[in-house]
C-alpha cells in the first residue's frame, strides 16, 4: 500500500464549479500535511498546510481528519488558472523527507 | 532570482555515461533535499542535508548514486554509469528550520533538471 494515496483523476469541471479532492495516509505518525500545486512540467508549489482546525485560503479549504488519517481539498468557484495537478503531502518530522501521493490533476474548463 | 537554482535544466546522456547535476540553495537554507519524479508520478526523496552533513538517504539511493554538499551551500548529484531507468526530472528542494510550533520547515523547490538517458 502507498503511504499516500489519491485519486489521480483526471476531474474536468466548468469554470466556477466546486470540486473536492481527497487523500489518504498510512503512516498514524505523520505530523505535517501539505498540498502543493505542480503545474505541467514545472516544480512543485506550495499551496497550503493542512492544520487539524482545517484552514481556508481564499477560495480553497483544507481539512484533516487524523481519526481517519484522511485529508481534503476543496477548491471553491474554479478558474481557469486553477488547472494543474494537486499532490497531497505529508511530513512525519519537522525536518525530513516529505511523501507525496501521485497528484490529482484538475482541468477546468470554460 | 533569489530561488533555487538547479543546472542544467536538461542533460540527455547515453547509458553508461556518469552526469552530475548542481543545486544552489535560497541564500541561507540550511537544508537541502533531492528529489526524483517519474512521469505520472509525485515526486520520491532521495536525500537531505543539513549544512554539509547528509543525514537522511532513501534506499532509491542505489550505490551509483552519490550526493554531496561540500561547504554547506551548494549540493550536487552525481549518477554513475547511468541506466534508462534513471530517466527522470530531479528536483531541488531548500528550506530554513521553523523556529516555533514544531511544525514542518516549508520546503522550495527548484526547476528540477530533466534527464533523458537513451
Amino acid at each position: 500500500r502507498k503511504e499516500v494515496e489519491q485519486d489521480p483523476g483526471p476531474f474536468n469541471v466548468p469554470e466556477g464549479a466546486t470540486v473536492a479532492f481527497n487523500c489518504t495516509y498510512s503512516n498514524s505518525a505523520s505530523q505535517s500535511f501539505f498540498w502543493y500545486r505542480q503545474d505541467c512540467r514545472k516544480e512543485p508549489k506550495l499551496l497550503m498546510s493542512v492544520y487539524s482546525s482545517g484552514n481556508e485560503d481564499g477560495r480553497f479549504t483544507a481539512q484533516l481528519n487524523r481519526a481517519s488519517q484522511y485529508i481534503s481539498l476543496l477548491i471553491r468557484d474554479s478558474k481557469l488558472s486553477d488547472s494543474a495537478t494537486y499532490l497531497c503531502v505529508v511530513n512525519t518530522g519537522t525536518a525530513s523527507k516529505l511523501t507525496f501521493g501521485t497528484g490529482t490533476r484538475l482541468q477546468v474548463t470554460l | 532570482d533569489t530561488g533555487v537554482s538547479q543546472d542544467p535544466r536538461h542533460k540527455i546522456t547515453k547509458r553508461g555515461q556518469n552526469v552530475t547535476f548542481r543545486c544552489d540553495p535560497i541564500s541561507e537554507h540550511n537544508r537541502l533535499y533531492w528529489y526524483r519524479q517519474t512521469l505520472g508520478q509525485g515526486p520520491e526523496f532521495l536525500t537531505y542535508f543539513q549544512n554539509e552533513a547528509q543525514l537522511e538517504k532513501s534506499r532509491l539511493l542505489s550505490d551509483r548514486f552519490s550526493a554531496e554538499r561540500p561547504k554547506g551551500s551548494f549540493s550536487t548529484l552525481e549518477i554513475q554509469r547511468t541506466e534508462q531507468g534513471d530517466s527522470a526530472m530531479y528536483l531541488c528542494a531548500s528550506s530554513y528550520p521553523q523556529t516555533s510550533g514544531g511544525r514542518t520547515d516549508t520546503q522550495y523547490f527548484g526547476p528540477g533538471t530533466r534527464l533523458t538517458v537513451l
